[in-house]
């Protein structure tokens, strides 16, 4: 069955950076768009990262650009959220989903990031 | 402010039906892209509910139905049971901003 566990959240001093990595398996990784979603305490679903396939496309929120960078490495079966310059609106449990033709089939089960002095 | 604006909330009766709105605007829903729906839990990532306007994946029930016409689409629940009350988020893409949209979420109570 498709697996996605996110891993890495945590505290983090605002202007800092974090990793994020979501483990893939069940489903053959490499021939999935994946997309990272987050969501702020008592907040909606905010899109926020999105990679083709084969990584050769991606695309950001506004809110984001410039400051995460979304990866993957289909051999490792993992996809990336490298966050950088961390403000404290970017709060929030960071899903990754598994992505078919503009909808998010399967969802990993969230991991929160805080951001706070 | 979300792209795609549905209502906070909604509610009903077990046993009646309710309808959740998402309206857009001719760069996303009324540009002919699909919107699709996902029900969260408290506490617990979404999950898949409708895909391409009306279609249910393997699992949901035939209960749950998705609509769509010119800028807006609905999810219409028929057959209120308790364990429907969740958050429920339509979502679609935007050519204007070249990425997905959610909407604001609507919180469905069963009285």
């Amino acid at each position: 069955q498709v697996q996605l566990v996110e891993s890495g959240g945590g505290v983090v001093q605002p202007g800092r950076s974090l990793r994020l990595s979501c483990a893939a398996s069940g489903f053959t990784f490499s021939s999935y768009g994946m997309y990272w979603v987050r969501q702020a305490p008592g907040k909606g679903l905010e899109w926020v990262a999105v990679m083709s396939y084969d990584g050769s496309n991606k695309n950001y929120a506004d809110s984001v650009k410039g400051r995460f960078t979304i990866s993957r490495d289909n051999s490792k079966n993992t996809l990336y959220l490298q966050m950088n310059s961390l403000r404290a609106e970017d709060t929030a449990v960071y899903y990754c989903a598994r992505e078919h033709f503009g909808y998010l089939q399967h969802w990993g089960q969230g991991t929160l990031v805080t951001v706070s002095s | 402010q979300s792209v795609l604006t549905q209502p906070p909330s909604v509610s009903g009766a077990p046993g009646q039906r309710v309808t959740i709105s998402c309206t857009g605007s001719s760069s996303n829903i009324g540009a002919g892209y699909d919107v699709h729906w996902y029900q969260q839990l408290p506490g617990i990532a979404p999950k898949l509910l409708i895909y391409g306007n009306s279609y249910r994946p393997s699992g949901v029930p035939d209960r749950f139905s998705g609509s769509k016409s010119g800028t807006s689409a609905s999810l219409a629940i028929t057959g209120l049971q308790a364990e429907d009350e969740a958050d429920y988020y339509c979502q679609s893409y935007d050519s204007s901003l070249s990425g997905s949209v959610f909407g604001g979420g609507t919180k469905l109570t069963v009285l």
